[in-house]
């Protein structure tokens, strides 16, 4: 059964510092994608990025990084240098190759980032 | 370009009663879904088009929920008669039918609250 496990419900921090909001996901496929999403208070889902299971390259955009471990089954998202505007929820999802529309989200991380 | 378009922002009602979501997708995305999305949740998937034909309605409440997408652009969700536990945020998302970019854009989504 696939399921995505974010255990971090709320995560509080001052600007400048970084965070790292955890992900875990199970699948019995061999073939799946990762993806993480941010939600702002207008609502919005914004996509960030989308990993595919053959690709365990860690990726870096700007202040944000990903760091995906097919041993622990885990795609975890880090923020360096945080800032008031990364307040959101982020959501971390998965979808499996013989249904790549259908995606699976976990419950979310609240992110607050304090000035 | 225009993102996915939904309307009204927010909506109340009393349990009963109807109501009907819109969402325009973005300009040439064949697939558009339908998430509802509960406080404290992931969204749920509840309807998928692939043009005007419905892909995927397994988690669609048909007794009271129902969806439309007659000429492959815009569609409509509806709920009659709405319950309590109705109460939730609707989103659409669109994508391309090109599998290489099965990335899913989101919409504002309209915030229903059932009284």
């Amino acid at each position: 059964a696939q399921k995505v496990t974010q255990a971090q419900t709320e995560i509080s921090v001052v600007e400048k510092e970084d965070v790292t909001l955890d992900c875990v996901y199970e699948t019995r496929d061999t073939t799946y994608y990762l993806f993480w999403y941010k939600q702002p208070p207008s609502g919005e889902l914004v996509f960030l990025i989308r990993r595919n299971s053959f690709d365990e390259q860690n990726e870096i955009s700007g202040r944000y990084s990903w760091n995906f471990q097919k041993s622990t089954s885990s795609f975890n998202f880090t923020i360096t240098a945080s800032q008031v505007v990364d307040s959101a929820v982020y959501f971390c999802a998965l979808s499996e190759a013989r249904n790549t529309d259908k995606l699976i989200f976990g419950t979310g991380t609240r992110l607050q980032v304090f000035p | 370009e225009a993102g996915v378009a939904q309307s009204p922002r927010y909506k109340i009602i009393e349990k009963r009663q109807s109501v009907a979501f819109w969402c325009n997708p973005i300009s040439g995305h064949a697939t558009l879904y339908w998430y509802q999305q509960i406080l404290g949740q992931g969204p749920k998937l509840l309807i998928q088009f692939q043009n005007n034909g419905v892909v995927d309605d397994s988690q669609l409440p048909k007794d009271r929920f129902s969806a439309e997408r007659l000429k492959g652009v815009d569609s409509t969700l509806k709920i009659q008669p709405a319950k309590l536990e109705d109460s939730a945020v609707y989103l659409c998302a669109s994508s391309s039918s090109d599998r290489a970019k099965n990335i899913q854009y989101f919409g504002a989504g309209t915030r229903l609250s059932v009284l």
